[in-house]
């Protein structure tokens, strides 16, 4: 099975950290998703990735950036943190190498900025 | 661009009735389309996916769906319902030409199961 690891299942942080989310994968994949998500707003796509420091932004990448050094790992980071960005944060990997391959997603980390 | 229309944000039910959750896509190219589950403070768990072959698909738990091309619909059934599907249930699709930026998902259904 797929297993997706996000460092932390509750964070709390105050405005202006920086703050990092990390996110683990252990079956190869190449590539790799951060979401938000909010109530009544779904899932939304802030980075993904297909390969190693390959990045690309999503529908609302303000206010995040993305490291990919490791093929296995893809870390979220909010540069200053607002009180905005309060939110359950969702990672997710894929094998790209096939069309039908479903996203396998981490337990999510809920980040509350104060 | 592929685009994801989950009817009704909540959905409420007795427990041993039927579940229907719905689902309506537009997709330029033929879709594979998946149905996934939330259970609180969790990730997104699979519960099915059609991508070629038999339009009914059968998942975990129970659950079903079929794919209707004329109606671009892949509604979420299950005959009985128990009090622990109440959960929040997210449909997703990709074209079969694939993408490196993932599914697109719904906005999800929030489904309440009634004693």
């Amino acid at each position: 099975d797929v297993k997706v690891t996000q460092s932390s299942r509750y964070l709390v942080k105050r405005t202006g950290e920086k703050v990092f989310l990390e996110c683990v994968q252990d079956m190869d994949h190449e590539n790799m998703f951060w979401y938000r998500q909010d109530p009544g707003l779904g899932l939304r796509l802030i980075y993904f990735s297909y390969d190693v420091k390959m990045k690309e932004k999503g529908d609302i990448p303000e206010g995040y950036s993305v490291s990919r050094e490791k093929k296995e790992r893809f870390s979220l980071i909010l540069e200053s943190a607002s009180t905005n960005q309060t939110s359950m944060y969702l990672c997710a990997s894929r094998y790209l190498g096939a069309s039908n391959q479903p996203q396998h997603f981490g337990d999510g980390t809920r980040l509350s900025i104060l | 661009a592929q685009s994801v229309t989950q009817l009704g944000s909540h959905v409420s039910v007795s427990e041993g009735a039927l579940v229907l959750l719905r689902c309506n896509y537009s997709s330029s190219v033929p879709p594979y389309l998946f149905w996934y589950v939330q259970y609180p403070n969790q990730g997104l768990q699979l519960l099915l996916k059609y991508t070629t072959g038999a339009t009914l698909v059968k998942g975990i738990n129970g659950f079903e769906a079929e794919f209707k091309k004329s109606e671009t619909s892949f509604h979420l059934t299950k005959p009985s319902a128990h009090m622990s599907d109440a959960a929040e249930y997210f449909c997703a699709v990709i074209d079969s030409g694939g993408g490196a930026d993932g599914l697109t998902f719904g906005k999800g259904t929030h489904l309440i199961i009634q004693p």
